[in-house]
This record gives structure tokens, C-alpha cells and sequence, in this order.
């Protein structure tokens, strides 16, 4: 059962295009909704988290937005520049059971010069 | 600060043959510890997880088994590859909550 669905599978974007990323979630107690970047032959990085008792996190460029009716939560890139071209990952957690995050199936950005 | 370890970093295996991936984490004590496989082109599936020496959980049964031999140290293990057993294998730690940490990745082929 996959519980969290993320989309699109690959995105390529200008320089100084937004990117966007969306992911859906089933279980409603999940309460943690980290974004982990991975660059090619290396380990994922956390990027950015957000728990849903707010709507909204913006850290520099990168910005998540949460729908908690929906069960939706979306990663947005401003400004891309190519160094940002990496897959990116979208997880759910509940806190009760730790790190034990599950993922989405990755999206590889490529954002061209 | 904490760095986590994970070695080899690429290994080649006919079908058939063992297999033992190590992961060892400095700098920090009682770790939580995971073991995840990155199939190409898909996402993280979580292998095992353990909350401290002996304790392992398994969260897909398969083909493969890991080991909490010390604090720090995190083992996989197989007694007879599969070639569905390629892939990308990564190990993490965590406190008890929040971030995860992962290792640098050990790609896995098996021919």
C-alpha cells in the first residue's frame, strides 16, 4: 500500500523558474512531512520539514505548503538554479513511531542553464 | 559531530553469494539505525530499523536480514543473493524523533 503519492515523476524547469512538487498522503496520522534531496550516487538530505500545525514553511528559496483537508503537501522552488538539479523526495511520519518516514517514489528535477 | 559510515561503496555479486553491507555511526550514543533500498528510478523502501543492540525490526520480508551487533554498528546481511536484490542500499540514523541521516550508499549488483 503505497501511502504517500508524489508527482511528477521528473520535471524540468528554466533558470529562474518555479519548480513545483505535489504529494498526497492517506494515513491522517501522520504528523511530520519532511523534503530530503538527493544528488546522484549520494545519500539523501533533509531539505526541509513541516508538522501540520501550520499552513506554511519558507526557508530561503525552498517552501512547503501544506493542505491538512486535502491531505496534500507541496514543495515549491523559487528561483531554480541548476545546482538544484537533484530527485527530490517527499516523506510522512508519525512521531510516535520515530524516523520510520515513508516516502514518495521521487521526483528528478533538472533545471537547465 | 555525527558521521555515519557505510561500506562497501559498490559491490558486484554473482546470484547465490552472501552478503554483508556495514554501517557505523561516531558521534552520538544509542542511535536509532535503518537499513533502506533505493530501487532504480523508485523510491526509499525502509528494509529494517532497530532501536538498539539486538532489537531489529523488519518492516518487508525478503531475501535479506541485518544485525545490531555493537551501539553504533549496523549490519545487512544475505545468505544467498537474488537478482531482485540490486539496488541502491542506505543506511540512516536518527534521535528519537525528526531527521534521518543517511550514509553515502552502497550500490548492489547481482548478475
Amino acid at each position: 500500500q503505497q501511502q504517500v503519492k508524489q508527482s511528477p515523476q521528473s520535471l524540468i524547469v528554466q533558470k529562474g523558474g518555479i519548480s513545483i512538487i505535489n504529494c498526497a498522503y492517506e494515513n491522517t496520522a501522520f504528523d511530520y512531512f519532511p523534503w530530503y534531496q538527493q544528488f546522484p550516487g549520494k545519500g539523501p538530505a533533509l531539505l526541509i520539514a513541516i508538522r501540520p500545525d501550520v499552513s506554511e514553511k519558507k526557508e530561503g528559496r525552498f517552501t512547503i505548503s501544506f493542505n491538512k483537508s486535502a491531505k496534500q503537501f507541496s514543495l515549491h522552488i523559487m528561483d531554480s538554479q541548476p545546482g538544484d538539479s537533484a530527485t527530490y523526495f517527499c516523506a510522512a511520519s508519525k512521531e510516535t513511531s520515530g524516523s520510520r518516514l515513508t516516502f514518495g517514489e521521487g521526483t528528478q528535477l533538472t533545471v537547465n542553464p | 559531530s555525527q558521521t555515519i559510515h557505510q561500506w562497501p561503496a559498490t559491490l558486484v555479486q554473482p546470484v547465490g553469494s552472501p552478503l554483508s553491507l556495514e554501517c557505523t555511526v561516531e558521534g552520538t550514543s544509542n542511535p536509532n539505525l535503518y537499513w533502506y533500498r533505493q530501487a532504480a528510478g523508485r523510491g526509499l523502501q525502509l528494509l529494517f530499523y532497530s532501536v538498539g543492540i539486538g532489537q531489529i525490526s523488519s518492516e518487508v520480508p525478503q531475501n535479506l536480514s541485518a544485525s545490531r551487533p555493537q551501539d553504533r554498528q549496523f549490519i545487512l546481511s544475505s545468505k544467498k543473493l537474488l537478482l531482485s536484490d540490486s539496488g541502491f542500499y542506505l543506511c540512516a540514523w536518527s534521535r528519537d524523533t525528526g531527521e534521518l541521516f543517511f550514509g553515502e550508499g552502497s550500490r548492489l549488483t547481482v548478475l
